[in-house]
């Protein structure tokens, strides 16, 4: 199956300091990927959509300016915990669209990165 | 909006018993429901993904069933292993292609 990366797979960082995660499909390109955020013992919420090109999508309540995101290239989308503070400790999971090829036997999928542990101190 | 509910929450079976994990949602129109496996601290791991056309997927001891019109899909897992014990979670695909995740079902099988 395709493989999506996160990078870093956590982070420790002092409160008031940015962090940014990227996220790669590595032998598909995806012109669309998702953010999500899970807290301890709580499923995973949808924070926003990632288009290439253009700008990104927010669920109802995600404050854009705090969580930036970034998709330059069909293969790479970033976001980026501005300012981070305490409550924003989270994992943090992308997931990549792969619409499969055009009247080809594969289904439109996506696929998860393994997730990128925030702790700010 | 898409609500996705898994019942029971927690699930402790002795080793060697069969599982099944329920998941309902509201809003029948759906692209496809997939069920993954989470480990403590860990990404997601896919183990079925049904289509909204199909009814059903097998992938060795794990069976899917999806029945789209009343908005419930069934994961059964047969003769249940230690190494089954993780939080299974449902999400269903809306037409727009987001995911919406149920809670989980957290699962312990003892030896």
């Amino acid at each position: 199956g395709a493989v999506v990366s996160q990078h870093p797979s956590r982070v420790i960082c002092k409160s008031g300091t940015s962090v940014k995660i990227e996220c790669r499909s590595l032998d598909f390109q995806a012109t669309t990927m998702f953010w999500y955020r899970q807290f301890p013992k709580q499923s995973l919420m949808l924070m926003a959509t990632s288009n290439e090109g253009s700008k990104a999508t927010y669920e109802q309540g995600v404050e854009k300016d705090k969580f930036l995101i970034n998709h330059a290239s069909l293969t790479l989308s970033t976001l980026t915990v501005t300012s981070a503070h305490p409550e924003d400790s989270s994992f943090y999971i992308c997931s990549a669209r792969d619409p499969g090829l055009a009247g080809g036997p594969g289904p439109d999928t996506q696929y998860f990165g393994p997730g990128t542990r925030l702790t700010v101190l | 909006k898409q609500e996705v509910t898994q019942i029971p929450a927690a699930l402790s079976v002795p080793e060697g018993e069969n599982l099944v994990l329920n998941c309902s949602f509201t809003d029948s129109a759906i692209y496809n429901l997939q069920w993954f496996r989470q480990d403590p601290g860990k990404g997601l791991t896919s183990l079925l993904l049904i289509q909204s056309s199909q009814r059903e997927q097998t992938s060795g001891r794990l069976n899917a069933s999806l029945d789209k019109s009343s908005g419930r899909s069934t994961l059964y897992i047969a003769a249940s292993q230690p190494g089954d014990s993780a939080t299974y979670l449902c999400a269903v695909t809306s037409n727009d292609y987001k995911l919406s995740f149920g809670a989980g079902t957290t699962v312990t099988v003892r030896a």
